[in-house]
């Protein structure tokens, strides 16, 4: 079985300050892990993923995300906060569910966060 | 390519109404995957296909839904006598291997 817990539904950060969103993962196999960004009324579009090797993985606009296997945590970080990124962000789980093989996704809860000028 | 498309974008219909959704995957993307998003929670995994074949559903995925995707190209969510609960986006996301999925833009059921 696998699941996500995002700490902290609702973050509010000023313009330029760090971003950190928090998560951790239970996973009975090694697992991958994502980040996903949904805009309103938007789907969601892939950040970043962590899936073996070197643990500290880039992403798009700016965002990168550490995986700590021994805290069982990736999370996310951004040096310096733009209003763009005032949105709702999501971490992921996957890995072999079943002899399908599907590898769907296990969601957080989803944290929003907020930009202030 | 223009990505996952989904139609409708936003669905209104009367409790015990039958409804229908369709998902156009990227095109040579052989895993098509359905979630299920309700207000403040994140997607949640409705069901699987490989190509044509449907081979995880969740228990999420009760007796009144069913899902197809003949000729493993386009996908249909089918919901039967919709109730209340079934109000929630629904997502559809594709992907050639397992470590990439691309989500569409997702269509929104109200029931009223």
């Amino acid at each position: 079985a696998q699941s996500v817990t995002q700490l902290g539904s609702h973050v509010s950060v000023s313009e330029g300050a760090l971003v950190l969103l928090r998560c951790n993962y239970s996973s009975s196999v090694p697992p991958y892990l994502f980040w996903y960004v949904q805009y309103p009324n938007q789907g969601l579009q892939l950040l970043l993923k962590y899936t073996t090797g070197a643990t500290l993985v880039k992403g798009i606009n700016g965002f990168e995300a550490e995986f700590k296997k021994s805290e069982t945590s990736f999370h996310l970080t951004k040096p310096s906060a733009h209003m763009s990124d005032a949105a709702e962000y999501f971490c992921a789980v996957s890995g072999v569910s079943s002899g399908a093989g599907s590898y769907q996704l296990t969601f957080g809860k989803g944290t929003k966060l907020s930009v202030i000028p | 390519d223009t990505g996952v498309s989904q139609d409708p974008r936003h669905k209104i219909t009367k409790r015990g109404q039958n409804v229908t959704f369709r998902c156009d995957p990227i095109s040579e993307h052989n895993r098509l995957y359905w979630y299920r998003q309700t207000l403040g929670q994140g997607p949640e995994f409705l069901t699987y296909f490989q190509n044509e074949a449907q081979l995880e559903k969740s228990r999420l995925l009760s007796d009144r839904f069913s899902a197809e995707r003949p000729k493993g190209s386009f996908s249909t969510l089918e919901i039967q006598r919709t109730e209340q609960g079934d109000s929630a986006m629904y997502l559809c996301a594709s992907s050639l291997g397992i470590l990439e999925a691309f989500f569409g833009q997702g269509t929104r059921l109200t029931v009223v």
